[in-house]
């Protein structure tokens, strides 16, 4: 089992919807995550991190956190075509000092 | 705003050849990493170093060496580059605090090609 899981997708959405990526992890021990967004050819880009349970918000972002369930998702608003991108989930590991990556969901936001 | 510099975009070697790739930070931080990423297969971490002088095997240290002699550069060495190492080699660097790492910030990655 892998430590990060997400749906490689592609998600689709309409320009204007709301697009919701998921990210599972195994490991309870993990106490920070991360969203990161990658355009083709292009090096990961951080948009957000969260440590507590529950939302934070920035700007058309929000990260949710559910510790309990052991899932974080990235939801996009109002989303725009230059958000198609694969967006990684990314978690930190005190225990083991180690940052697990996703392997990234690609998302296409029709105009 | 933190950067993350890299020494080379795209890269071309023969086989057999010693490849360095070269990454620097401005940010002052402790943590500096070594990825390759792949088609289908995601991020995989290289070597990862939390001090001058120290480094740790990450999950792919096959075939790769690295060194890091100041706090703000972080080198990535091939000893004898094969086909198989062909790949995007992303390096990042992170703060830390009493071992607990924050965000990672990446540099625009090498496209390494070996023929």
């Amino acid at each position: 089992q892998k430590e990060v899981e997400q749906n490689s997708g592609p998600l689709s959405v309409p320009e204007g919807a709301i697009a919701s990526l998921n990210c599972t992890y195994s490991d309870r021990g993990s106490q920070s995550f991360f969203w990161y967004r990658q355009y083709s050819g292009k090096s990961p880009e951080l948009i957000m991190f969260i440590y507590s349970n529950g939302d934070k918000e920035d700007g058309r972002f929000t990260a949710q956190l559910n510790k309990a369930s052991q899932y974080v998702s990235l939801l996009i608003r109002d989303s725009q075509p230059s958000d198609s991108a694969t967006y990684l989930c990314a978690v930190f590991l005190y225990n083991f000092n180690k940052f697990y990556f996703g392997s990234g969901t690609k998302l296409n936001v029709k105009p | 705003d933190v950067k993350v510099t890299q020494s080379s975009r795209y890269l071309v070697k023969r086989t057999g050849e010693k490849v360095f790739l070269e990454c620097v930070q401005d940010m002052d931080h402790e943590n500096m990493f070594w990825y390759r990423q792949d088609p289908g297969l995601g991020l995989r971490l290289i070597y990862f170093s939390y001090d001058v002088k120290m480094k740790e095997k990450g999950d792919i240290p096959e075939g790769y060496s690295v060194s890091r002699e100041k706090k703000e550069r972080f080198s990535l060495i091939l000893e004898s580059a094969s086909t198989n190492q062909t790949s995007m080699y992303l390096c990042a660097s992170s703060f830390s605090v009493d071992r607990a790492s924050y965000e990672q910030y990446f540099g625009p990655g090498t496209r390494l090609t070996v023929t």
